[in-house]
């Protein structure tokens, strides 16, 4: 079955205390994007990659990194995580042909730093 | 300015009726993609619907169609013969012709609650 997942889907951790969601999609897709969803703001990107060892920043980088050393898989990384990077969090992957539509998400990944 | 406006925050509508949900966008590039994905209360983004900014025609999947109007730069979301499983969150997104980043511009989103 074709899909991004994501782990873990939920979390709580304490300020500080470094994390990484992993995300791994099984469809052959060259880009790779992470997204945050916050209340009132709808989905707003934070980096994506469009092929392994190309990470660039989207919209909302800060406290975040990423890396794409495999095509499969694009962990997200916060090194020191704050209570205002309590999201949800989506990864998503798609192929990077512009004539193509659909972005598959995951499931999605609940953060919650305290 | 916003990208993407969804002016309408929620809506409540009775069940076998049609719904529209509102979309506009801005963007002064000639090549973009238009999207609507659905968020059940479980949380997953699930895709409904692409207009690209070519496209002669409007988008149709089963009872989703987009009723994409180039000049007012709208691409609303119309869903035929409502249903209870259609109660969700519904984001409009924009792709522009930025080569590379497949990135998606998301609006606020509609919640839509079927009434039976």
């Amino acid at each position: 079955e074709a899909q991004v997942t994501q782990n873990p889907r939920y979390l709580i951790t304490v300020t500080g205390k470094k994390l990484t969601v992993t995300c791994s999609q099984n469809m052959n897709h060259e880009y790779m994007s992470w997204y945050r969803q916050d209340p009132g703001l709808g989905l707003r990107q934070i980096y994506y990659s469009m092929n392994v060892e190309v990470t660039d920043k989207g919209d909302v980088p800060e406290g975040y990194k990423v890396s794409r050393k495999e095509k499969r898989n694009f962990p997200l990384i916060l090194e020191s995580p704050s209570p205002n990077q309590t999201s949800l969090y989506f990864c998503a992957s798609s192929f990077s042909d512009r004539n193509t539509g659909e972005l598959f998400f995951g499931e999605g990944s609940r953060l919650t730093v305290l | 300015a916003q990208k993407i406006t969804q002016t309408q925050p929620g809506m409540f509508v009775q069940e076998k009726e049609a719904v529209t949900l509102d979309c506009t966008y801005d963007t002064s590039d000639p090549s973009y993609g238009l999207f609507w994905y659905k968020q059940p209360s479980s949380g997953e983004m699930i895709f409904l619907i692409y207009q690209g900014s070519y496209d002669q025609q409007n988008a149709t999947e089963g009872r989703y169609s987009l009723n994409f109007q180039k000049a007012r730069k709208s691409a609303n979301l119309v869903i035929s013969a409502s249903q209870l499983g259609d109660s969700a969150m519904y984001f409009c997104a924009m792709r522009e012709g930025n080569f590379g980043n497949e990135k998606l511009t998301f609006g606020t989103g509609t919640r839509l609650t079927i009434i039976p």
